[in-house]
């Protein structure tokens, strides 16, 4: 199986502050990354797809961008809502494999 | 909209099987592919498999000699069956939707249901 190791683990980020969470993948998935937010007792929702395509009603301040083995999700000014776990998924290679989870705090 | 919504019970004793049940509103499955997730204790998250929308599924190679997904279509639902559960299954189980197009990529879950594997 693909490995997906996401770092960091946590972090916490001030208002409007720029943040950058990585994906990397024990091989190449071409592309073929999602990224997820979770908020706390709620369901995941897809954020970006295909590495870098926002998916339909997710904030522009969301961004994904990468290739070959590293991937990386921007938010571009943190905003109180963006407190959550996020999580990468590569559609790549079955059985589709996720990464370990980033807690993101309002500092 | 769609919704999807997981249920069953939320304590299972080791050797048996869980059974889930995931119901969807909004969207045939006889559309599409649907799927169950799960996430462990400490945020591991494992997808399971999948059953399409003609019922053809595939599962997980890591569970396959367990897993079983079946449905009800006049219902619009969805099930999974797990075997032989030990306490490493605890976990919350999803149910998700992939997206309609190229890649898989899940836009709709259910909010999850957590289930114990305790005697």
């Amino acid at each position: 199986d693909i490995q997906m190791t996401q770092s960091p683990a946590s972090l916490s980020a001030s208002l409007g502050e720029t943040v950058s969470i990585e994906c990397l993948a024990s091989e190449g998935i071409s592309n073929d990354l999602a990224w997820y937010q979770q908020k706390s007792g709620k369901s995941p929702q897809l954020l970006i797809y295909a590495a870098s395509r926002l998916q339909d009603g997710v904030p522009s301040r969301f961004s994904g961008s990468g290739s070959g083995t590293r991937y990386s999700l921007k938010i571009s000014g943190m905003q109180p809502e963006d407190e959550a776990d996020y999580f990468c998924q590569q559609s790549y290679k079955y059985p589709w494999t996720f990464g370990g989870g980033t807690k993101l705090e309002l500092k | 909209e769609v919704q999807l919504q997981e249920s069953g019970p939320g304590l299972v004793k080791p050797s048996q099987s869980l059974s889930l049940t995931c119901s969807v509103t909004g969207y045939s499955i006889t559309s599409n592919y649907w799927g169950w997730i799960r996430k462990f204790p400490g945020n591991k998250m494992e997808w399971m498999g999948y059953i399409s929308y003609s019922g053809s599924t595939s599962y997980n190679p890591s569970l396959k000699s367990r897993i079983s997904i079946t449905r009800d279509t006049s219902k619009n639902q969805f099930f999974l069956q797990l075997n032989s559960v030990t306490t490493e299954d605890t976990a919350t189980y999803y149910c998700a939707r992939r997206r309609t197009g190229s890649g898989w990529y899940f836009d709709f879950w259910g909010p999850g249901t957590m289930v114990t594997v305790s005697s």
